[in-house]
């Protein structure tokens, strides 16, 4: 299983755009590349998931280099409910034996 | 998105007792489960995976026999925190593969006193 690598904590004011990185350079051919967030006290949130190149959905984006060895999440305009770990994982979803072993995350902290 | 409850939300319990918490996928089939045990300030810790019909497979350092798991139907996964000790207190989180990532429940409390 590919390990991955984040900043540990970042913070941000409201409105503005935060991008956290991680890194992944044992990623395999086959892996996908999924990001949760996680607030006190709950499961992981699914956020988004992505193969290659750029991703985008309702509340986020992921861009993802061609050699794939790492990505960015991009929240555009952060708000205070933003604040929450965000975990980078790397796996292989259509294998039967797919689990996903979290990092440590990153942790965001938004700021009024 | 698919949705994963759990039940009890949070569970109090005397030291010795046995405590079963629920995992069910309410919209969707779920041939794998994972169950997560997650410490205060730390992140989620993989402790077995759990295949319908079959042996559910323990993480290293997870003891089988005080956390017995059983995956009975497509959409419901337990697990079973045996001889609960105070140090068994933590927040216990399920997750069941959907058709392409995990989606997760929403965890139980458990406090052993």
């Amino acid at each position: 299983l590919a390990k991955t690598t984040q900043p540990i904590s970042m913070d941000s004011y409201e409105g503005q755009e935060v991008n956290i990185t991680c890194s992944h350079n044992n990623i395999a051919t086959n892996d996908y590349i999924t990001w949760y967030q996680q607030f006190p006290s709950q499961g992981p949130r699914f956020i988004i998931q992505g193969y290659k190149t750029k991703v985008t959905n309702e509340v986020a984006s992921l861009f993802i280099p061609a050699d794939r060895k790492s990505s960015t999440l991009s929240l555009p305009r952060v708000s205070l409910s933003d604040t929450a770990v965000y975990y980078c994982l790397v796996g292989d979803p259509n294998t039967g034996g797919f689990k996903t072993i979290f990092g440590a995350g990153t942790r965001l902290f938004v700021k009024a | 998105g698919a949705v994963v409850s759990q039940h009890p939300s949070r569970v109090i319990c005397k030291s010795g007792t046995s405590v079963k918490i629920e995992c069910r996928s309410l919209d969707f089939q779920a041939t794998t489960m994972f169950w997560y045990r997650q410490f205060p300030k730390k992140s989620l810790m993989l402790m077995a995976t759990s295949n319908e019909g079959s042996k559910a497979t323990y993480e290293q350092g997870v003891e089988k026999d005080k956390f017995l798991i059983n995956h009975a139907s497509l959409t419901l996964s337990t697990l079973t925190v045996t001889s609960a000790h105070p140090e068994d207190s933590s927040f216990y989180i399920c997750s069941a593969r959907g058709r392409d990532t995990q989606y997760f429940g929403p965890g139980t409390r458990l406090t052993v006193l």
